[in-house]
């Protein structure tokens, strides 16, 4: 069963626009998420996190949201840039000190930045 | 702060193989998670050591292990290879806590 699902599978946005890269979720006990940036041939590389306390956290050009009675998150990239063209990644966990941090990873949206 | 470093890069092995994989997590970390990447089932969770203990284990064949030493390196094995096992293998590194978990750069294992 998917818990984690991105339902678009790529986006193209202009450069200087912004880019909404969305995430959904079915499992209610996940309480931090996560958005990753991978290049091909690459591991992914860590982007910015929420925790479910929370419901909007940013970084620099990246801002995630968290709607948890709608179970969906989103990252707003702006402005964005040719650089940012990749593989997003959502990813969702249940923390416990007994079972630790499994990452349940959605499969992930192809963004591509024209110039 | 050195990343997290995976050895090898690449290998080729033929079915019935075994193979060993290798991965060094950024100083200080002691969780260490590995993961399986293919095309038709994308990123799915393997297993995950923290000193040295195994606390969460993914749905995969025993021929899949792993291991954790005193100084949080961790090496996974897989026994009998399968032509399905290939694939991208990533190893992720985090304090073991809530919180965000750092990537190498994958091992990507053919098996022919």
């Amino acid at each position: 069963d998917q818990q984690v699902k991105q339902n678009s599978p790529s986006l193209s946005v202009q450069e200087g626009r912004i880019s909404i890269l969305n995430c959904d979720y079915t499992n209610s006990m996940f309480d931090y998420f996560l958005w990753y940036k991978k290049y091909p041939a690459e591991g992914p590389t860590f982007l910015i996190s929420i925790s479910s306390i929370k419901d909007k956290n940013e970084d620099g050009r990246f801002t995630v949201f968290l709607n948890k009675s709608a179970k969906h998150l989103s990252l707003h990239i702006v402005p964005s840039q040719p650089g940012d063209s990749a593989v997003y990644f959502c990813a969702a966990s249940v923390w416990g000190m007994e079972y630790g941090n499994k990452l349940v990873f959605g499969a992930g949206t192809i963004l591509r930045v024209k110039s | 702060k050195a990343g997290v470093t995976q050895t090898p890069r690449y290998l080729i092995k033929t079915r019935g193989q075994q193979v060993t994989l290798s991965c060094s997590p950024i100083s200080g970390h002691r969780s260490v998670s590995w993961y399986q990447q293919t095309p038709g089932q994308g990123l799915q969770f393997l297993f995950e050591y923290f000193s040295e203990t195994q606390r969460n284990k993914g749905n995969f064949p025993g021929r899949f292990s792993g291991r954790q030493f005193s100084n949080s390196r961790s090496e996974m094995n897989v026994s009998t290879l399968e032509l399905g096992d290939s694939a991208l293998y990533l190893c992720a590194s985090g304090r073991g806590g809530l919180d965000e978990q750092f990537f190498g750069p994958g091992t990507r294992l053919t098996v022919l």
